[in-house]
Formats: structure tokens, C-alpha cells, sequence
């Protein structure tokens, strides 16, 4: 079973929709999550990290439930330039091993 | 702005060939990992350093492939000899800390013929 695991998609929306990526992870010792964002051959790009509580930044909300080790990301309203490659990331912190990429969710938003 | 640096940008070469890849981390993370992104992998941890020391490199193949810090400014990966499966981009980044976010170099996509 691999440690950070999404549905690859794709998703395909329209302009406006609302989407929710789901990521989860098995390593329950995890202490860090984050969402990057990855766009066609270039690097991945940081989006937001996930607090416990959970936290929102303009349209994305991002939640983290650790009894169910999963985290996830909700884009609202989304707009054609949300279309990308979107990666959960775990920070594992045991054994030194850190910073663990899912292989990315692709949303393509359409007009 | 300050940004993770990586050389080359592109780099083709024929199999049995030594490649090395450099990194420049921002200034004062002490944390750098190493990536290999293919299509069918996704983004694979090869090794990581903190404070120049070698933490987990677990991710590498060890015969051919070597990751070192000679300096807190300086990261190499390199892989002797190269071999065609190693067609990849392979990224550096960089963090501020144990648990922080990485920040990520442009890549240096690595075409082995």
C-alpha cells in the first residue's frame, strides 16, 4: 500500500462548479500535511498546508481528519485557471523520512 | 525573490554516461530533498539532507546513483553510469525546517539515449 494515496482523476468541471480532491495516508504518526499544485511541466508549487482545525484561503478549503487519516481540498467557484495537477503531501516524521507526494489528482475546469 | 536553483535545465545524454544534476537551496533552509518525477511513478523521494547530513537516500538505486552537500549552498545528484529508464525530471527543493513546506526548483529533465 503506498503512504499517500489520491484519486489520479481526471476530474473535468465547468467554470463556476465546485470540486473536492480526498487524499489519505498510512502512516497514522503523521504530523504535516500540505496541498501543492502542480501545472504541465512545472514544478510543483505550494498551495496551502492543512491545519488540524482546518483552514480556507480565498475558494480553497482545506480539512484534515486523522481518525480516518485522510485529508482533503474544496475549490469553490472554480475558474479555468484552477485546471492543474493537484498533489497531497505528508510529512511521515518517524525515521527521518519526510515529505511524501500522493501522484496528484488532475482537474481540468472548462468554460 | 528568493528560489531554489537547479542546473542544467535540460540535459540530454547517452546511456553509460555520468550526469550530475546541482541544486542551490534557498539561503538558510537546512533541510533539501531530491525528486524523480516520471509520468507512470509520480513524484518519487530519492534522498534527503539536513544540515548537509544525509538523512534517507533510501529512495535511490545505490549502485548508480549518489547524492551529496559538499556546502549549506550546494547539492549534487549524480548517477554513473546513467542508463535510459533514468529518463526523468528530477527535482530539488528546499525547507526552512523539520515539518515545513518545500519549496521547489525549476527541475532538470534528464533524457538518457
Amino acid at each position: 500500500r503506498k503512504e499517500v494515496e489520491q484519486d489520479p482523476g481526471p476530474f473535468n468541471v465547468p467554470e463556476g462548479a465546485t470540486v473536492a480532491f480526498n487524499c489519505t495516508y498510512s502512516n497514522s504518526a503523521s504530523q504535516s500535511f500540505f496541498w501543492y499544485r502542480q501545472d504541465c511541466r512545472k514544478e510543483p508549487k505550494l498551495l496551502m498546508s492543512v491545519y488540524s482545525s482546518g483552514n480556507e484561503d480565498g475558494r480553497f478549503t482545506a480539512q484534515l481528519n486523522r481518525a480516518s487519516q485522510y485529508i482533503s481540498l474544496l475549490i469553490r467557484d472554480s475558474k479555468l485557471s484552477d485546471s492543474a495537477t493537484y498533489l497531497c503531501v505528508v510529512n511521515a516524521q518517524y525515521n527521518n523520512n519526510d515529505m511524501r507526494f500522493g501522484a496528484g489528482t488532475r482537474l481540468t475546469v472548462k468554460p | 525573490d528568493a528560489r531554489v536553483t537547479q542546473t542544467p535545465r535540460h540535459k540530454v545524454t547517452e546511456m553509460g554516461q555520468e550526469v550530475t544534476m546541482r541544486c542551490q537551496p534557498i539561503l538558510g533552509h537546512n533541510t533539501v530533498f531530491w525528486y524523480r518525477q516520471t509520468m507512470m511513478q509520480g513524484l518519487e523521494l530519492l534522498a534527503y539532507f539536513r544540515n548537509r547530513a544525509p538523512l534517507d537516500d533510501s529512495g535511490m538505486p545505490k549502485d548508480r546513483f549518489s547524492a551529496e552537500m559538499p556546502d549549506a549552498t550546494l547539492a549534487t545528484l549524480k548517477i554513473q553510469p546513467s542508463e535510459p529508464r533514468d529518463s526523468a525530471v528530477y527535482f530539488c527543493a528546499s525547507g526552512p525546517r523539520r515539518g515545513a513546506e518545500a519549496f521547489f526548483g525549476q527541475g532538470t529533465r534528464l533524457t538518457v539515449v
